[in-house]
């Protein structure tokens, strides 16, 4: 079951915050999320674990709530460099090498 | 650390051609690498999970016999493309983890195939 992510796109000044969700209708075990330049691969940004914790650094931090099966990924202060496309990827195994499903992505814009 | 080399980055052939692909984890050992294909401005769709030393799982709806992989060692997994035509052309991407509950999965480069 491929996980929703909202919003779809985003276009942002530089220095303004946004939030992007991830929901899925199955129980969750982690959520995994990437972001992905055009024509590039995908580079990992961070994991969640079943805890309900949230993680992060400096700028660029993450939920998950095990119970609503949702995380939600948080770009504060945006840089131009955090543009590109955004992937939350689900897995519902606690098995260390269990497939990932990925969202459709959210585009995301950071302008001058 | 945790870098994955996909080879090659772009193949441009003609329809019935058979093209190879290669993942290589450079500097982790992995048991298990995953293949994905991606359409313009699409996910990643899993194509298949490569396990060292025995067959691939292929996802629903992915053909076997047209997608050949293998997983010869811990560092190696091969996509092979046969008799390929023009709706085979995109981009894949391979990914490989060393395993473990907190282990993200490490990608490849990309391979962009355009069959004429």
């Amino acid at each position: 079951q491929q996980p929703v992510q909202s919003p779809q796109a985003v276009i942002l000044r530089e220095g303004e915050d946004a939030v992007i969700n991830c929901s899925s209708s199955k129980a969750l075990y982690s959520v995994h999320w990437y972001r992905q330049k055009h024509g590039e691969a995908p580079v990992f940004l961070m994991i969640l674990l079943k805890g309900g914790e949230q993680k992060g650094h400096e700028k660029i931090s993450a939920s998950f709530n095990e119970k609503k099966q949702q995380s939600s990924l948080y770009l504060t202060a945006s840089q131009l460099s955090y543009s590109g496309t955004y992937f939350c990827g689900t897995a519902q195994s606690d098995s260390g090498y269990s497939t990932l499903t990925f969202g459709k992505g959210t585009m995301l814009l950071v302008s001058p | 650390g945790a870098v994955v080399s996909q080879h090659p980055s772009w193949v441009i052939c003609k329809s019935g051609t058979s093209v190879k692909i290669e993942c290589r984890s450079l500097d982790f050992q992995a048991t298990t690498m995953f293949w994905y294909r991606q359409f313009p401005k699409q996910s990643l769709m899993l194509m298949a999970t490569s396990n060292e030393g025995s067959k691939a799982t292929y996802e629903q709806g992915v053909e076997k016999d047209k997608f050949l992989i293998n997983h010869a060692s811990l560092t190696l997994s091969t996509l092979t493309v046969t008799s390929a035509h023009p709706e085979d052309s995109s981009f894949y991407i391979c990914s490989a983890t060393p395993g473990g509950r907190n282990q993200p999965q490490h990608f490849g480069d990309g391979t962009r195939l355009s069959i004429l």
